[in-house]
Formats: structure tokens, C-alpha cells, sequence
């Protein structure tokens, strides 16, 4: 059965640094997100793509976020400066239509 | 903004019960509701997508019902069984965009052999 995936499934890094997380949606799909999960608390959203452009973001998806589909099959997403809070689960998820499917996720700990 | 509440926040069962977990959300002009089960460290699976116009959608002992109006969600799990021990969440789109999910913080099951 078709699934998204995501690299690394945990990432540690330096406060200021910058990181890329990837995703591979599920090939047909069409819409792509990315949501994040601070440790006990709950998933929130914080973009979503189609047709090769930001279609919605949250207040969280400030200008240290971006987003890219470098080819046919990745998605990304880069925090250009790392910040403590920024520690957490991000996950990506791919839709054809309305239901959504989620990746395993890439924990981000940030020293 | 859309808020989303589950009920109860921990739930602890004997194999075999039938058991009700329940979602609210405040502003009912969804397009959907989504159901997903996560296990600890991991990634959310979905369990059920339940559309406006639906009142309710199965998947073997899964059932979700909806009603809009209440705004209010149930997901019922028949003759429970260890392997359901997860964390369940419920989440509504936004209803401006139809996109962005809005996230309740889930009922954590536990169900003892």
C-alpha cells in the first residue's frame, strides 16, 4: 500500500542552524502539508502546498519556514534558523482529495 | 477559529468491552471530520474520513458517526482488543480553506489483557 516518507526520522542540530526536512508523498496525490507536534502537546498545522505554491499557511509558518517541491516526488521544509522551540515531531502528510495520510514523522531536537 | 475537544482524555479498558470516544468542535460548517490513531513516536494512521454529508462511516469494529449540527463526533470501538492500545485523534479542516486540519489532543487508550 502506497505511504508517505520522510528523512531522517530524527535530526539534531545547533540552535542558528539551518535545517531540510524531506518528505515523498504518495505518487497521485495532489495537495501536501506539513504539521508539527510539540512533545505532549497537539499536532498543528503549519502549511499546505498545491500546484506548486503555498495554498495556506498558519501564524507558526513565519518567514525563518519554507517550502519546496524540487522535483516530481519531494517535499520539503527548511527552518533557515533553528530555534530552541522549534524542538518537535514534524510530519508530513499528502492528499488526493479530503483524506489526509501521514508520514512517520522527523523528530527535530534543537541544542 | 475552529476548536476541537475530546472526551475523555485517558481511557482505561478490559479486553473484549465496547467503548465510545467522543469530539466536539465548535464551528460546525466542516467539511469533514477525520479520525486517526497514533501509537507513542510515531506517525498518525488514519482510521476513518467521515464527509458533511455523512452521518456515520465503518471500517470493521470502527464506526464514526457525525452530527454537524451538535458538533460532535463518537468513534465506536467494538470488542476491544489490546492491539487498538493508542492514542486517538480527531480533527476537523478549517472551515475558510477545507485544508488545514485542526487537531483535538486525543484520548489515550489503554485496553488490558
Amino acid at each position: 500500500e502506497p505511504e508517505v516518507t520522510q528523512t531522517p526520522s530524527h535530526q539534531v542540530t545547533q540552535m542558528g542552524q539551518e535545517v531540510i526536512l524531506r518528505c515523498v508523498p504518495i505518487s497521485n496525490h495532489l495537495y501536501f502539508y506539513w504539521y508539527r507536534q510539540i512533545l505532549g502537546q497537539k499536532v498543528e498545522f503549519l502549511v499546505s502546498f498545491y500546484n506548486n505554491e503555498i495554498s495556506e499557511k498558519s501564524e507558526i509558518f513565519d518567514d525563518q519556514f519554507s517550502v519546496e517541491r524540487p522535483d516530481g516526488s519531494n517535499f520539503t521544509l527548511k527552518i533557515r534558523s533553528t530555534k530552541l522551540e522549534d524542538s518537535a515531531m514534524y510530519f508530513c502528510a499528502s492528499s488526493y482529495d479530503n483524506e489526509q495520510f501521514f508520514g512517520p514523522g522527523t523528530r527535530l531536537t534543537v541544542l | 477559529k475552529q476548536e476541537v475537544t475530546q472526551i475523555p482524555a485517558a481511557l482505561s479498558v478490559p479486553e473484549g468491552e465496547n467503548l465510545v470516544l467522543n469530539c466536539s468542535f465548535t464551528d460546525s460548517a466542516i467539511y469533514n471530520l477525520q479520525w486517526f490513531r497514533q501509537d507513542p513516536g510515531k506517525g498518525l494512521t488514519s482510521l476513518l474520513l467521515i464527509q458533511s454529508s455523512q452521518r456515520e462511516q465503518t471500517s470493521g469494529r470502527l464506526n464514526a458517526s457525525l452530527d454537524k449540527s451538535s458538533g460532535r463526533s463518537t468513534l465506536y470501538i467494538a470488542a476491544s482488543q489490546p492491539g487498538d492500545s493508542a492514542t486517538y485523534l480527531c480533527a476537523v479542516p478549517n472551515s475558510n480553506s477545507g485544508y488545514a486540519l485542526n487537531f483535538g489532543k486525543g484520548t489515550s487508550l489503554l485496553v488490558t489483557p
